[in-house]
């Protein structure tokens, strides 16, 4: 049974620096992750998709890893603006149509 | 661009009713799926629903709950006598066809906020 965990919890950081959240995850055959975003009482925005056979994932000032040997996943920040304020989710798919998702971290950047 | 839209956006219902869920899928997805997030808790999957059948679904998605693809554009969320723990957001989401025919990246709605009182 796939879970994802995610470290850590919250964060709070100075505009403008470089940051790193992670995600872990029991089940190795995993096919796809994707990184989302919610902000408080909206929805979920598709930030990064990686699939299985993919190392990483870049978009703007984001950048997504994928280790599967390690069951893990990064989410790098760069250059963190206050509007980057946000929870942020890892969810992994193992190829059924069930996507778990992590209980996410919550980011707060400071201007 | 492209987006799932719900509706309502906010309903309050008294326990024991009935409600319905509505939502509009990205118009070239053939995958579609409910989730819902209690209050300060994870994003939990319901249900998924793929060439007019339920695909999968769990442990929580009981008899109460039914969905239904009324027309080639929308997909719904029975709830049937609603309990108060029912109270929650209830995402709607859609993707295409990924890598080797299975799900691609799923797409999100804004949500219905559902209280039970």
């Amino acid at each position: 049974k796939q879970e994802v965990t995610q470290i850590p919890a919250a964060l709070s950081v100075p505009e403008g620096e470089n940051l790193v959240l992670n995600c872990s995850f029991t089940d190795s055959a995993i096919y796809n992750l994707q990184w989302f975003r919610q902000d408080p009482g909206k929805g979920l925005t598709s930030l990064l998709l990686i699939q299985s056979s993919q190392r990483e994932q870049t978009s703007g000032r984001l950048n997504a890893s994928l280790d599967k040997s390690s069951g893990r996943s990064t989410l790098y920040i760069a250059a963190s603006q206050p509007g980057d304020s946000a929870t942020y989710l890892c969810a992994g798919n193992t190829g059924g149509f069930k996507t778990i998702f992590g209980a996410g971290t919550r980011l707060f950047v400071k201007a | 661009e492209p987006e799932v839209t719900q509706t309502p956006s906010h309903q309050v219902t008294q326990m024991g009713q009935e409600v319905i869920l509505r939502c509009v899928p990205i118009s070239n997805h053939l995958y579609f799926y409910w989730y819902r997030q209690i209050l300060g808790q994870k994003v939990e999957f319901l249900v998924s629903f793929y060439n007019n059948e339920i695909s999968e679904k769990s442990e929580i998605f009981d008899d109460q709950f039914s969905v239904e693809r009324p027309d080639g554009s929308n997909f719904t969320l029975k709830i049937r006598s609603t309990k108060l723990e029912d109270s929650a957001m209830y995402f709607c989401a859609s993707s295409g066809i990924g890598l080797a025919g299975k799900t691609g990246e799923l797409f999100f709605g804004e949500g219905s906020r559902l209280t039970v009182l």
